[in-house]
């Protein structure tokens, strides 16, 4: 059974940071990983997907990394911005096409 | 503008009541989801409907009922909740269940209390 971890579960940084959110996940045998944002009270944004054969993902100052062999990806922001503030979740598909998902990482942004 | 709209948008009803979440996609996807979201857990897939067929019950308690009249149109039909039921429930769509390089497309909930 696939499980996700995401760490931190909480994170704040001064604006114009660079950082990085971390996902881990326990079985390699994956279609895509997904990274979403969450503002409070909302539903889910699609930020990447990273498919299996693929290594990284950039939009803007967002880029995705991927190793299946590690069961990792990261999400690396760039020039972080107050209005990045929000909670970051990934998600694993794998071969039952569920998408698996972590807790999430609440990240504020300090202007 | 997700093109995932789900009403009403808060609910909050008693353990005897009766009531439906709502949701409709408008971007021709043929696969819809339910995800219900609590507090400090991951999202929960309940499940998965595939051109109006059910695909996946993920071991829901039968006081939930789903109802996919078509591919745009996805209901949560609710009875006898408990407490414990509250929570952020999401519909989400995709092109189909094994559209595997494209996201899913969420919308924005509806904040179930259940008294």
């Amino acid at each position: 059974k696939q499980e996700v971890t995401q760490i931190p579960a909480a994170l704040s940084v001064p604006e114009g940071e660079n950082l990085v959110l971390n996902c881990s996940f326990t079985d390699s045998a994956i279609y895509n990983l997904q990274w979403f944002r969450q503002d409070p009270g909302k539903g889910l944004t699609s930020l990447l997907l990273i498919q299996s054969s693929q290594r990284e993902q950039t939009s803007g100052r967002l880029n995705a990394s991927l190793d299946k062999s590690s069961g990792r990806s990261t999400l690396y922001i760039a020039a972080s911005q107050p209005g990045d503030s929000a909670t970051y979740l990934c998600g694993s598909q794998g071969g039952s096409e569920k998408l698996v998902f972590g807790k999430g990482t609440k990240l504020t942004v300090n202007p | 503008e997700t093109g995932v709209t789900q009403t009403p948008r808060h609910l909050v009803m008693g353990m005897t009541n009766k009531k439906s979440l709502k949701c409709e996609q408008h971007l021709g996807h043929n696969a819809m989801y339910w995800y219900k979201q609590s507090a400090k857990k991951p999202l929960e897939l309940m499940f998965v409907y595939n051109f109006k067929e059910q695909t996946e019950n993920n071991s829901v308690p039968s006081r939930f009922s789903p109802e996919c009249p078509n591919s745009s149109h996805l209901f949560l039909h609710l009875h006898t909740l408990q407490p414990e039921d509250s929570a952020l429930y999401l519909c989400a769509s995709s092109p189909h269940p094994g559209a595997y390089n494209s996201p899913l497309h969420f919308g924005n909930g509806t904040r179930l209390t259940v008294t």
